[in-house]
Order: structure tokens, then sequence, then C-alpha cells
């Protein structure tokens, strides 16, 4: 059972626009802590694609973007391409764990 | 551009301890303050971390695995490790070593992951 919750998948048509929430709590993302996000392409090693809540590293196209409000985050793919495809997992601090903590992942499938 | 690779025996008898390594390329280990850290996702189920050496050696674990992890750091080879011992088949799992980048001095992120290594625990 994975602190942070994500819906389990997703879906759009290419073009679309598609949003991931990770609803988390009072001793993670409510209390402060930032909210980051990871994209797993198949067969492949994770990879950063928003830290501290919205920020994009460098080469990440600016088709993603994230939010974070209260005790949830949100990651926004806008334009959706079929390259998207892949799992997507936040991740946050949780102080009563004393433990970094991932969401639970979230499969986005291009329709 | 810094690359991690992990390294496994595959396959632990359970009660033995899981050993793994992961090799950094592209940077040195001591050079900078990163959290070399050792995350896993055993299967069908979500991204767990298990803990992390700072590049001071100062190490910080999961409460949940506390007891029977220790992670080091070989400074001469580049490299990171991760034992965990009486290992079972709650063990078994894809295990990722990855550098965490201090985050404004609230914890970290997670900027570059090895490819992940499949560890099976089974006699």
């Amino acid at each position: 059972q994975s602190v942070l919750t994500q819906p389990p998948s997703v879906s759009g048509a290419p073009g679309q626009r598609v949003t991931i929430s990770c609803t988390g709590s009072s001793s993670n993302i409510g209390a402060g802590y930032d909210v980051h996000w990871y994209q797993r392409l198949p067969g492949t090693a994770p990879k950063l694609l928003i830290y501290r809540n919205s920020n994009r590293p460098s080469g990440v196209p600016d088709r993603f973007s994230g939010s974070k409000s209260g005790t949830s985050a949100s990651l926004a793919i806008t334009g959706l391409q079929a390259e998207d495809e892949a799992d997507y997992y936040c991740q946050s601090y949780d102080s009563s764990l004393s433990a970094y903590v991932f969401g639970s992942g979230t499969e986005v499938t291009v329709l | 551009q810094v690359q991690l690779q992990e390294s496994s025996p595959g396959l632990v008898k359970p009660s033995q301890t899981l050993s793994l390594t992961c090799t950094v390329s592209g940077g040195s280990i001591i050079s900078t303050n990163y959290y070399w850290s050792w995350i896993r996702q055993p299967a069908g189920k979500g991204l767990e971390w298990i803990g992390h050496i700072y590049t001071s050696g100062n190490t910080n674990y999961n409460p949940s695995l506390k007891s029977r992890v220790t992670i080091s750091v070989d400074t001469s080879k580049n490299q990171f490790s991760l034992k965990l011992s009486s290992a079972t088949a709650a063990d078994a799992a894809v295990y990722y070593c990855a550098r965490g980048a201090p985050n404004w001095g609230r914890g970290y992120y997670f900027d570059s992951w090895g490819q992940g290594a499949l560890v099976t625990v089974s006699s």
C-alpha cells in the first residue's frame, strides 16, 4: 500500500490533455514537502520529469507540467504523444515514516 | 552525464544476505554533495526507498528495513553497495540505485537512476 495515491491508469487520444493526481496527507505533501515526478518508459530506467513540484529538468518538454496544492499534487501532459506511453510516479518525503515515499504509479495509455 | 549501473548475483537463498553494487560513471562519487540511494520495486507493487549514503559517508535507512540494511561506499572503485540481511521472498524485487540531488535543504529527489537489477529469493 503506497503512501501516496495515484490512479492506476489514465488514457487519452493524441493531442489531448491528461492529468495524474497524487494524493498524500498531512505528514507528507500537506506538511509542505515537495513533490517530484518520474517517467518510466517500457524497459528503461525511471527518469526525473518534474522536481520541486513544478520545475522541469533540462530536456523535458514543456508539455509536462506539475502543480501542488494542500495534500495533493498533479502532473499534466498536454498535447499527448504516443511516446508519452509510460508509467508515472510521484515522490515526496513523509515525516511520520521518516522515509522518502512514492506514489502507487499511473500507467498512461495513448489511444 | 552521470550513469549508474547495478550489479547483483540475481538469485539469493532465503536467510542469506542480499548484496548489490552500483557503479557510478561520468562523475566522482565523492566530488559533490549527493545522496547515493537504493530503491526497490517488488513485482506488482510500488517503489520503496531503502536508504542512502551521503557524500560525507553518513547513512540513513528506511525505518521499516533499518535493522537489516547496510549501505557502504568504495571510493576507489566509484561504487556504493547495498547489503540486506536475512532475505525472504518479500525481498524479491527489482533493485535500483539512484542519485539523490539536494532539494534546498528539504530532502532530495532522484535525478539519475540505474537500469535496475532483478533479485530473486529462492532456495
